[in-house]
């Protein structure tokens, strides 16, 4: 039972323009989300991260949405950039971040110059 | 300040074969969790260890265990090795038994089991 989904394996974004990843959960306990990036040969890196008692975070050029009745989440980042190609990890926990991490399985965003 | 490392690299097992993987915390760091990445998959959790005892197991059954160690470093050993077992093993070190953002992952150890 995948309870984080990435329906999206791969998107393919113009540099400058907005890339957009998204991300449903069905577990009701989950009040904590985490967007990980992956290059290849590393581990994956912590992004940024949002608080179910919000619906919104910014940093930087990367802004987090989120939906909590339709139980969706969203990666924004504007505007993109070549670095920004990788595979990007949609994350939930319950008890706001203390218990385990439940992954997605990932989205590959490429940045095409 | 030293990152996460992990050893080996890359490992190649045959079918019922043990093997053990190594991972050496962050400076600073008392916890370790560990995780499976198979192919096309996110990772997966396996089991949490904070200052030396297993706190917290995902679904996964006992021929996975785990070490921590006075240092914080931590062993993942598996027992029996079956096929679907070929994946990343990621290991993400922390202060304090907590997910999140306070997690950081070392490079992993790609096993391939035959």
């Amino acid at each position: 039972d995948q309870q984080v989904k990435q329906n999206s394996p791969s998107l393919s974004v113009q540099e400058g323009r907005i890339s957009i990843l998204n991300c449903d959960y069905t577990n009701s306990m989950f009040d904590y989300f985490l967007w990980y990036k992956k290059y290849p040969a590393e581990g994956p890196t912590f992004l940024i991260s949002i608080s179910s008692i919000k619906d919104k975070n910014e940093d930087g050029r990367f802004t987090v949405f989120l939906n909590k009745s339709a139980k969706h989440l969203s990666l924004h980042i504007v505007p993109s950039q070549p670095g920004d190609s990788a595979v990007y990890f949609c994350a939930a926990s319950a008890n706001f971040g203390n218990e385990k991490l439940t992954f997605g399985t990932g989205t590959r965003l490429t940045i095409i110059p | 300040e030293t990152g996460v490392t992990q050893s080996p690299t890359h490992l190649i097992k045959t079918r019922g074969q043990q093997v053990t993987l190594r991972c050496s915390s962050q400076s600073g760091h008392n916890t370790v969790s560990w995780y499976q990445q198979a192919l096309g998959q996110g990772p997966q959790f396996i089991f949490q260890y904070y200052r030396e005892e297993e706190n917290g197991r995902g679904n996964f059954p006992p021929r996975f265990s785990g070490l921590q160690f006075p240092n914080y470093s931590s062993e993942l050993n598996v027992n029996a090795l079956e096929l679907d077992d070929s994946a990343l093993y990621l290991c993400a070190s922390s202060f304090g038994a907590a997910g999140g953002e306070t997690q950081y992952f070392g490079p992993g150890t790609r096993l391939l089991v035959l």
